[in-house]
């Protein structure tokens, strides 16, 4: 069983519509990021959790929420979707014992808003 | 304003030879930096890195070149293989908090 997992692998919503990804890890880590990605833009960090309680943005939150449900679970909406957020979504995690550790990274959402 | 900038877009290289990906930062305040590998239809996983108290990491045919003061790293995959075919992503953090993520370069191995 894959260690990180995302639902569902892809979608297609029209604007306007309220949409939520779903992120869930059993690697046990408490840190756990949202990016998408774009062609020719690469990877970039939607929001990030270092527990439960810790929420913080990272370079493009406007138009979107998260939720840390739980340790294993990190959610993504977005309230009222629009076509510019047409792109491929990536959660990540990480253990925080060692400053210096890779990211894991789920398999990819990929998002077509109408 | 892009901190980790990956200027080849592509690059093909014949089986069995070297491949170089080079990646730039502005950001002198990083302190690790990695390399992640990403298939079609997947998630990126990690290659690998390096911190900046070293110049050089190696792992296999893989090895990590940082010149801090040219605020430069490159991966060079020797001897390349056509299952090294991939999008290469690098990454820079500051004490592994938010990481910064270059645009990726395509690497073709033609058999």
């Amino acid at each position: 069983d894959a260690d990180v997992t995302q639902t569902p692998r892809n979608r297609i919503t029209k604007t306007g519509k309220r949409i939520m990804l779903e992120c869930s890890q059993t690697k046990g880590h408490d840190r756990m990021y949202w990016y998408r990605q774009d062609p020719g833009l690469g990877l970039r960090l939607i929001y990030y959790s270092f527990d439960v309680k810790d929420i913080n943005k990272g370079e493009i939150s406007d138009g979107y929420s998260v939720s840390r449900q739980a340790q294993a679970k990190f959610s993504l909406s977005l309230e009222s979707a629009i076509p510019n957020q047409t792109a491929l979504y990536f959660c990540a995690t990480r253990g925080g014992q060692n400053l210096y550790n890779e990211q894991f990274f789920g398999p990819g959402t990929r998002l077509t808003v109408l | 304003d892009q901190q980790v900038k990956q200027n080849s877009p592509s690059l093909s290289v014949q089986e069995g030879r070297i491949s170089i990906l080079n990646c730039d930062y502005t950001n002198s305040m990083f302190d690790y930096f990695l390399w992640y590998k990403k298939y079609p239809a997947e998630g990126p996983t990690f290659l690998i890195s390096i911190s900046s108290i070293k110049d050089k990491n190696e792992d296999g045919r893989f090895t990590v070149f940082l010149n801090k003061s040219a605020k430069h790293l490159s991966l060079h995959i020797v001897p390349s293989q056509p299952g090294d075919s991939a999008v290469y992503f690098c990454a820079a953090s500051v004490t592994g908090n938010q990481f910064y993520f270059g645009t990726g370069t395509s690497l073709t191995v033609i058999p």
